[in-house]
């Protein structure tokens, strides 16, 4: 067990440009969800997996953001046109999918849009 | 529709002393439950889970929890607290394919 991992760890872009993250689950885990984080709140739901399908998506999810998982293995969020009100902390979490599995974290992408 | 209740977003406590974390969930039926803890630029670790078996779950680090399904409450304890507890702590719920989080509890531990 390697654990999740999360990649850049840190990312600094300028508004407008588009981003993308990556996520690499533990690999027996068939459950890979986003959730995004601000400074002092808990997690926020995005959008989670179950092998390469996407099953649900947040309402609250603008169209500049999607999310792949092209072989239910790792996945990709990317942010398109960014704004400022995207600085966030992105979560990736998995789990073996089976009841309730809990959810094993990464150490998150810092996201800053300046 | 689920939801979960920190009802303390900071709380302090001197070290080597009792640490108590209140969570309340609202449902329809029982759901299962969890803490998290989350240190500085870190992800979550799961501290424990409940999933309906004993009541009183024991998790890493010393801490437990409660289920007590006629309160609808899980808090979370731990008899000592030390200087690496300071952190903040993530009640979650799991139901319906969904896992709900609470606003978080931040812990500091005095010296």
């Amino acid at each position: 067990d390697t654990g999740v991992s999360q990649n850049p760890r840190h990312k600094i872009t300028k508004r407008g440009q588009n981003v993308t993250f990556r996520c690499d689950p533990i690999s027996e885990h068939n459950r890979l969800y986003w959730y995004r984080q601000t400074l002092g709140q808990g997690p926020e739901f995005l959008t989670y997996f179950q092998n390469e399908a996407q099953l649900e998506k947040s309402r609250l999810l603008s169209d500049r953001f999607s999310a792949e998982r092209p072989k239910g293995s790792f996945s990709t969020l990317e942010i398109q046109r960014t704004e400022q009100g995207d600085s966030a902390m992105y979560l990736c979490a998995s789990s073996l999918g089976r009841g309730a599995s809990p959810l094993h974290f990464g150490n998150g992408t810092r996201l800053t849009v300046t | 529709a689920q939801s979960v209740t920190q009802l303390d977003s900071h709380v302090s406590v001197s070290e080597g002393t009792p640490v108590l974390l209140r969570c309340n969930y609202s449902s329809s039926y029982s759901p299962s439950l969890f803490w998290y803890v989350q240190h500085p630029n870190k992800g979550l670790q799961l501290l424990l889970k409940y999933t309906s078996a004993a009541t009183l779950v024991k998790g890493i680090n010393g801490f437990e929890a409660e289920f007590k399904k006629s309160e609808t409450s899980f808090h979370l304890t731990k008899p000592s607290a030390h200087m690496s507890d300071a952190a903040e702590y993530f009640c979650v719920a799991y139901t319906g394919n969904q896992f709900y989080f609470g606003t978080g509890t931040s812990l500091t531990v005095i010296p």
